[in-house]
Order: C-alpha cells, then sequence, then structure tokens
C-alpha cells in the first residue's frame, strides 16, 4: 500500500529558530502533497497544498512567509516553520496525493513540534 | 466554500454493539467524495470508507457502512460490532470532484468513540 513518511516525528527547537519538516511518499509519485495542523483535541486545518515543482498554494490566515513549502521532487515535500514561536507548537500532518488516482489521500505519521 | 458539521462531540459503544455517528455537509457542487477517517491515539490518520456523490448505493466496508442521504446532505458512519480498536477519533471529510488545488478536503471537527466492556 502507499505510504507516506514525516521526518522527524518530534521536534524541540528554540523560540526564534527555524525548524524543517520533511513528508515522502515511499512507494508512489505524489502529485500534489497536502500540510495540515492539527491543535490537541481538534480538526486537521488545512496549512497549504502543493504541486511538484510549482509553487504552493496557501490557505487564507496561514503566513506564506513564515511556513515555507518545498515540493521539490515527486517523492518529497518539506515545511519549513521559520523564526518559531511557542504558539506554533502543534502537530503537523502531512498528506500526499498520486496522480493515478484522483480521491485518495495517504497521510503521513505527524511530526509534533514544540517550540520552547 | 464547503462546509461539514459533525454534532457529536463524544460517543460511547459497549463492545459488539452497534454505534451510528453523524455528519452533515453543505455544498452547492453535485459531484464529490466523502470519507470517514480514523485518528486513533497514534494520530495517524487511517482511511475508514469513502463514498461517491453519484453513487446511490451506500458503501460498506466489513464492519463499517454509511447512509448516505445526498438530498439531505447527510453522511452517516455505522459500526457494526464494535471493538476496543474502534476507539479512536472519527473525522467526516468532503472532497471535490475537481482536481488541482480544489481537491482538497474539508474535515468536519471530529467525534471521539469510547469503546467500554
Amino acid at each position: 500500500g502507499a505510504v507516506v513518511s514525516q521526518h522527524p516525528s518530534r521536534v524541540i527547537c528554540k523560540s526564534g529558530t527555524s525548524v524543517k519538516i520533511e513528508c515522502r511518499s515511499l512507494d508512489f509519485q505524489a502529485t500534489t502533497m497536502f500540510w495540515y495542523r492539527q491543535f490537541p483535541k481538534q480538526s486537521l486545518m488545512l496549512m497549504a497544498t502543493s504541486n511538484e515543482g510549482s509553487k504552493a498554494t496557501y490557505e487564507q490566515g496561514v503566513e506564506k512567509d513564515k511556513f515555507l513549502i518545498n515540493h521539490a521532487s515527486l517523492t518529497l515535500s518539506t515545511l519549513t516553520v521559520t523564526s518559531a514561536h511557542p504558539e506554533d507548537s502543534s502537530f503537523y500532518i502531512c498528506s500526499a496525493r498520486a496522480g493515478r488516482t484522483l480521491y485518495e489521500q495517504y497521510f503521513g505519521p505527524g511530526t509534533r513540534l514544540t517550540v520552547t | 466554500a464547503q462546509t461539514v458539521t459533525q454534532s457529536q462531540p463524544e460517543m460511547s459503544v459497549q463492545e459488539a454493539e452497534t454505534v451510528t455517528l453523524s455528519c452533515t455537509y453543505d455544498t452547492s457542487e453535485s459531484d464529490y467524495y466523502l470519507f470517514w477517517y480514523k485518528q486513533p491515539p497514534s494520530r495517524q490518520m487511517i482511511l475508514v470508507i469513502r463514498q461517491e456523490a453519484y453513487k446511490q448505493q451506500n458503501a460498506t466496508e466489513n464492519r463499517f457502512s454509511v447512509n448516505f442521504q445526498k438530498a439531505a446532505k447527510s453522511f452517516s458512519l455505522k459500526i457494526s460490532d464494535s471493538q476496543l480498536g474502534d476507539a479512536a477519533m472519527y473525522f467526516c471529510a468532503y472532497r471535490s470532484f475537481e482536481t488541482g488545488t480544489a481537491s482538497k478536503l474539508t474535515f468536519g471537527t471530529g467525534t471521539r468513540l469510547q469503546v467500554t466492556l
């Protein structure tokens, strides 16, 4: 089956630093990847959609200069949280959609970011 | 814009019993997909079941089935013979039939299901 990995699974960083989260599709080519944010006991909030080789499309209210998304290849997308602050602490989940299936999104296991 | 509403923040069911989780949605589109996802304590999102709006037949996956009422914009999930492993957060989600950026999922707020002995 289609597998999506995320690295790291947990990260703690100091306020003001930047942190990069990787999302990889392991056994399929992901034409589109999605980045979500999930606060405790809440739903998933879509942050941005990225297509391979093009700029990401950010949802309203998401600061694109703060959350940098790069989808450089068909198997890798990265989310960089720049100048992180404690309010950026959250659970970040990526998902990937393969071109061959129009509806299925495969989710990564998530990354817990804690900013101290 | 599409919206998805789950009006039951928490539900509880006894093992081996049946439980139904509710979901309603709002859309002006005629073609779309609906999903139920399960998020256990591990936080890994797992697809439970999918329904294409153009199909009248309700989707079924083993112990999981849906009651899709297109006119009422309702999409409930029935879990039969509940098991302890079914305990999780369940999210209803909507996806447009269109490709491209419109293919994003819109999630409901979730229903936490407890399974008791």
